[in-house]
């Protein structure tokens, strides 16, 4: 079993709609969590953190789920520009472990 | 705002080339990594440097060196190149939280 798992997708979504996905992780000393967003033939790139309580920024709502070991990103109102694939990483003893990613179509 | 930069963009290595994957940071980052990125396999941490001066195996070092010149720069060589380490290679520093260099494209031939 991989320790960091992500659907690959294509999950394919039109415009305006509300899509989730998931993370599990193996780990349960995992400390820290994080969504990344990477466009096609570019590098990774910060979306969020996930904080325990769960955290909002702005459309994209991360939360984590410890006793079930996932974490979940929720876009709400989905935009053309969200197309991309997305990265979770679980910090485990300051090395983060990486899924292999989920790739969002957004359709007009 | 640099941020994290690598050179080259893009390469093309035949089968026992050498080369070496220059990456530099501009944030005071200690913390310092190199991953390759295969299609369906996500990212792989080759090595990592948790401060100046010091370097450590990750995931896939098989085949890679590294030097953490100071705190800004961390590179990466490939002594003698071989097709199986045609990929995507990404510089990043940080420690939590990691930022990337824009990547580089190597094929070997």
């Amino acid at each position: 079993r991989k320790e960091v798992e992500q659907d690959p997708g294509p999950f394919n979504v039109p415009e305006g709609a509300t899509v989730a996905f998931n993370c599990t992780y193996s780990n349960s000393a995992s400390q820290s969590f994080f969504w990344y967003r990477q466009d096609c033939r570019k590098e990774p790139k910060l979306l969020m953190s996930v904080y325990s309580s769960g955290n909002e920024d702005g459309r994209f709502t991360a939360q984590l789920n410890r006793a079930s070991q996932y974490i979940s990103l929720l876009i709400r109102d989905s935009k053309l520009s969200d197309s991309a694939t997305y990265l979770c990483a679980v910090n485990i003893n300051y090395q983060l472990i990486w899924g292999a990613g989920t790739k969002l179509i957004i359709k007009p | 705002n640099a941020g994290v930069t690598q050179t080259p963009k893009f390469q093309v290595l035949k089968t026992g080339q050498s080369m070496t994957l220059q990456c530099a940071q501009d944030m005071n980052h200690n913390s310092m990594y190199w991953y390759r990125q295969d299609p369906g396999m996500g990212l792989r941490l080759i090595y990592y440097s948790a401060s100046e001066g010091t370097t450590d195996k990750g995931e896939v070092p098989n085949g890679y060196n590294v030097s953490r010149l100071n705190k800004r720069e961390f590179s990466l060589r490939l002594e003698s190149a071989a097709p199986s380490q045609t990929s995507v290679y990404f510089c990043a520093s940080g420690s939590d939280t990691q930022y990337f260099g824009p990547g580089t494209r190597l094929t070997v031939l």
